[in-house]
């Protein structure tokens, strides 16, 4: 069955060091997104990716990149930590459907930085 | 531009209790809806989905009507189980909304069954 897995899924990390969470899916989906979920904001949208080489901000990309290189990867790299970026962090990917598109999940890491 | 207004949670019911999570929006266009649930400790996963006015989306014993004139997609449920404790999320596509479709979500209302 297909699938979107992230890893780690729990990450305790340090004020400025660079993290790496890895998503990947085996649904062939052009579509990936990274959210971040916290308490009183609900999901909010990081970076997105409409196919390999694409990427795009969204509304909370600051201190945060993207890279796609091919299509069942899209990592997302905290470039120095911060204790704002403490949260649960959420992929998802979904097909070329216009505005009936579903997207489908991953199972979440959450991250804590000291 | 596009929002999603939830009613604010927990809502909190007894087993066998009926369901409503209110869920109104605001869009540009003409959006699809959709309601996406969360179970402790995993992502979110599609509930069902409507596209077009009047349509009804069910799946698991949920419904949800898209009403156009009201901008309404209230999620019910005749008679919830504790398995249904989660929380729950109303969202929109918007095909006027700079052409990507990424999707606006509501806050999220928890529901916890008691049994």
């Amino acid at each position: 069955d297909a699938e979107i897995t992230q890893s780690p899924r729990h990450k305790i990390t340090e004020t400025g060091r660079q993290v790496t969470l890895a998503c990947h899916q085996t649904w062939n989906h052009n579509n990936m997104f990274w959210y971040r979920q916290d308490l009183g904001h609900g999901l909010r949208l990081i970076h997105y990716s409409y196919g390999v080489q694409d990427t795009n901000k969204g509304e909370v990309s600051d201190g945060y990149s993207v890279s796609r290189s091919n299509t069942e990867d899209l990592p997302l790299t905290l470039e120095s930590a911060a204790s704002s970026q403490t949260s649960v962090y959420f992929c998802a990917s979904s097909e070329d459907q216009g505005n009936q598109e579903t997207q489908y999940f991953g199972p979440g890491t959450r991250l804590l930085v000291l | 531009g596009d929002s999603v207004t939830q009613m604010e949670g927990p809502v909190t019911l007894s087993e066998e209790a009926f369901l409503t999570i209110n869920c109104t929006y605001t869009a540009t266009g003409y959006p699809s809806l959709f309601w996406y649930v969360q179970y402790p400790g995993e992502g979110l996963q599609l509930l069902l989905k409507a596209t077009k006015a009047d349509d009804k989306g069910s799946n698991k014993g949920f419904e949800a009507t898209y009403r156009k004139e009201t901008t309404s997609f209230h999620l019910e449920k005749g008679s919830v189980q504790v398995s249904d404790s989660a929380v729950y999320f109303c969202a929109l596509s918007d095909p006027l909304s700079g052409g990507s479709y990424i999707p606006t979500f509501g806050r999220g209302t928890s529901l916890i069954v008691h049994p």
